[in-house]
């Protein structure tokens, strides 16, 4: 068991249709990060957020919006998504900054399969 | 650019004998160095990190990694390994451009044989 929780697991959606992704951190931290894990890739970072601020877009589409409401929650909302973006998202947490040497800490993920 | 390699994909160990998983980093500073574990259906769990201080850093689960400048490498290591240990392992570096982010490695799946 993570402090950083996720839901769903698992959800199959089609192109048309809005679904979200919720994140929930239990850790008292202060940086929240949306990762994409696709087969044979590297993680991919696609937002952080610091105090409830994005600092990071890692040029991702449109089709993704992030919502933030406070430092423990972080939502991933999706519409009009495509087959390729089936993957595993990964929700993290961290105290502060990497610079400081602090530890991203990962949730269980949540796997988007798109028909 | 700072990246990190995993030159293997795959690693096999027999039960009890001692296991590493390699990596090699390339940054123009000073690098701040992770391992994560991923085992199946799950996320990504902290093993250790190197930031400053000794080059031999101890984690979790009986892990260490040495932290070598001259070979840029940070090693995963374990003296006697466990079926329980299989799983994918990652690499990871700081993002030195200012981004709040650390840059992945592709991963090695390490099978340890009964």
């Amino acid at each position: 068991e993570t402090g950083v929780t996720q839901t769903p697991r698992h959800l199959v959606m089609g192109m048309t249709n809005k679904k979200s992704l919720k994140c929930e951190q239990h850790l008292g931290h202060n940086a929240m990060y949306w990762y994409k894990q696709s087969a044979k890739k590297p993680l991919e970072l696609m937002f952080v957020y610091n105090f409830k601020e994005q600092t990071e877009n890692n040029s991702v589409p449109s089709r993704f919006s992030p919502e933030c409401p406070n430092s423990s929650h972080l939502f991933l909302h999706l519409h009009t998504l495509q087959p390729e973006d089936s993957a595993l998202y990964l929700c993290a947490s961290s105290q502060g900054d990497i610079d400081y040497g602090n530890t991203i800490y990962f949730g269980e993920g949540s796997w988007l399969t798109v028909v | 650019a700072q990246s990190v390699a995993q030159p293997e994909d795959q690693v096999n160990v027999a039960e009890g004998n001692p296991l590493t998983v390699k990596c090699t980093y390339s940054v123009s500073g000073n690098p701040y160095l992770f391992w994560y574990v991923q085992y199946p259906n799950r996320g990504l769990q902290f093993l250790l990190k190197y930031i400053t201080g000794d080059n031999l850093v101890k984690g979790s689960y009986g892990f260490e990694a040495e932290f070598n400048k001259s070979q840029t490498s940070f090693h995963l290591k374990k003296p006697s390994a466990l079926v329980s240990d299989s799983a994918l392992y990652f690499c990871a570096v700081r993002d030195l451009t200012g981004a709040n982010n650390l840059f992945f490695g592709t991963g090695t799946r390490l099978t340890v044989i009964p």
